[in-house]
């Protein structure tokens, strides 16, 4: 079964521009979550989804930042405007709800690394 | 107060020989998960293996073991016969169970690095 998916790899963009990030989680898993890395802070929860439906956005830094999961099998994570201090490592994970406690471990993605000038 | 402390920055092993990275954790919650997770420079993070709070056993995944110790509130990663391909950050993270939210705290991690 393929992992979870993120597109793209590498993102470099000028600032004010707009950035969407994407991300398929695995299949059968019902909740998603959107992390961001950096030296200084770590890994960050941005906002995470259970069955589509968001949770939890306090982690959503602005109102800059905006989350969608319009099915199942997709999920985006959009800029608007980016700024130079969105420039990080985002992450999409995914995890199940269902059977014993280890069903609910979460597996990453490969990372969008996001630059912007 | 953190709910995760990993307090080495970096460690150093020889190639073959076991390394322990250490995690504490900080909760309440009688339920919880432990987990640790290995980022290679290549950015992605990937699970090496999970500890339920009322497991009894420590767990093994190959030649990783996590040594649990619940009185002290400890999650050390065992790597034993370490090899260059070792050679990562770790994550050590909890998930507390109580509120329904399964959602884990992750550590800033340790960076290992083994010498050949």
């Amino acid at each position: 079964d393929a992992g979870v998916i993120q597109s793209p790899r590498h993102e470099v963009t000028e600032m004010g521009q707009e950035v969407t990030l994407r991300c398929k989680p695995i299949s059968g898993h019902d909740y998603l979550f959107w992390y961001r890395q950096t030296m200084m802070r770590g890994l960050e929860l941005l906002i995470y989804f259970n069955n589509n439906v968001p949770i939890d956005d306090s982690g959503m830094p602005e109102d800059r930042f905006s989350a969608k999961m319009p099915n199942a099998s997709f999920s985006t994570l959009k800029i608007q405007p980016s700024e130079p201090r969105d420039s990080a490592v985002y992450f999409c994970a995914s995890s199940s709800a269902s059977g014993s406690s280890r069903g609910r471990i979460q597996y990453f993605g490969a990372g969008t690394r996001l630059s912007v000038l | 107060a953190q709910k995760i402390t990993q307090t080495q920055p970096g460690m150093f092993v020889q190639e073959k020989e076991a390394v322990t990275l250490d995690c504490t954790y900080d909760t309440s919650d009688p339920s919880y998960g432990l987990f640790w997770y290995k980022q290679p420079s290549s950015g992605e993070m990937i699970f090496l293996i999970y500890q339920g709070s009322y497991d009894q056993q420590n767990a093994t995944e190959g030649r990783y073991s996590l040594n649990f110790q619940k009185a002290r509130k400890s999650a050390n990663l065992v790597i034993s016969a370490s090899q260059l391909g070792d050679s990562a950050m770790y994550f050590c993270a909890m998930r507390e169970v109580s509120g329904g939210s399964y959602i884990p705290t992750f550590g800033r991690g340790t960076s290992l690095i083994v010498h050949p």
